[in-house]
């Protein structure tokens, strides 16, 4: 079944340093991949999203996401962090059931900005 | 669209009371979710329903939970007795279509049992 495994609970960057929140994911079938954002008390709001065609996809708020199948991997990058930025992230995976399909999460990166 | 729409917010109850917590989904979206976030376990999927049908309860965690969806624009989720473990924050989520599209989610009711 696909899952996904984020790595790092927490990570801590510079106002303006690079952001790199990593997500491995595991799939027999061409996966569809998701990153949300979690801002402190609201519900999740999606960031970007991988189905099918270009390898490197660009979301709101300045996030891109590269998959990389030789990796298994699909992080998500920010080239400079803003305090805004501080949030949970999810990364997610669509779940092929026989039955019918569902978006499963890892277990989300918690994201601090520094001044 | 006014979103995703639940309810309460926020609610606090005592251990063994019935809860209900409430959801509309967008309009015209065919499937709605149901999920669980703490601290311990993350995100974890409850329910979900196509077309107002349960597809999949199998993350319902006891038969305490129970959730229903009557029609196209309302769904609950009900604990009955509630416990303490039960805390955490409840979200509903709806799309149109399962396969390639995002979930719209509400903005979660916290839940105290206490």
């Amino acid at each position: 079944a696909q899952s996904v495994t984020q790595l790092g609970s927490h990570v801590s960057v510079s106002e303006g340093a690079l952001v790199l929140l990593r997500c491995n994911y595991s799939s027999s079938v061409p996966p569809y991949l998701f990153w949300y954002v979690q801002y402190p008390n609201q519900g999740l709001q999606l960031l970007l999203k991988y189905t099918t065609g270009a390898t490197l996809v660009k979301g709101i708020n300045g996030f891109e996401a590269e998959f990389k199948k030789s990796e298994t991997s699909f992080h998500l990058t920010k080239p400079s962090a803003h305090m805004s930025d501080a949030a949970e992230y999810f990364c997610a995976v669509i779940r092929q059931m026989e039955y019918g399909n569902k978006l499963v999460f890892g277990a989300g990166t918690i994201l601090r900005v520094k001044s | 669209d006014a979103g995703v729409i639940q309810s309460p917010r926020h609610e606090v109850t005592e251990m063994g009371q019935e809860v209900t917590l409430r959801c509309k989904p967008i309009s015209g979206h065919d499937y709605l979710f149901w999920y669980r976030q703490t601290m311990m376990r993350g995100l974890e999927l409850l329910i979900y329903f196509n077309n107002n049908v349960p597809i999949d309860d199998s993350g319902m965690p006891e038969d305490r939970f129970s959730a229903k969806m009557p029609n196209a624009s309302f769904s609950t989720l009900k604990i009955q007795p509630s416990e303490p473990r039960d805390s955490a924050v409840y979200f509903c989520a709806s799309n149109r279509l399962l396969m390639f599209t995002e979930a719209f989610f509400g903005q979660g009711t916290r839940l105290t049992v206490v």
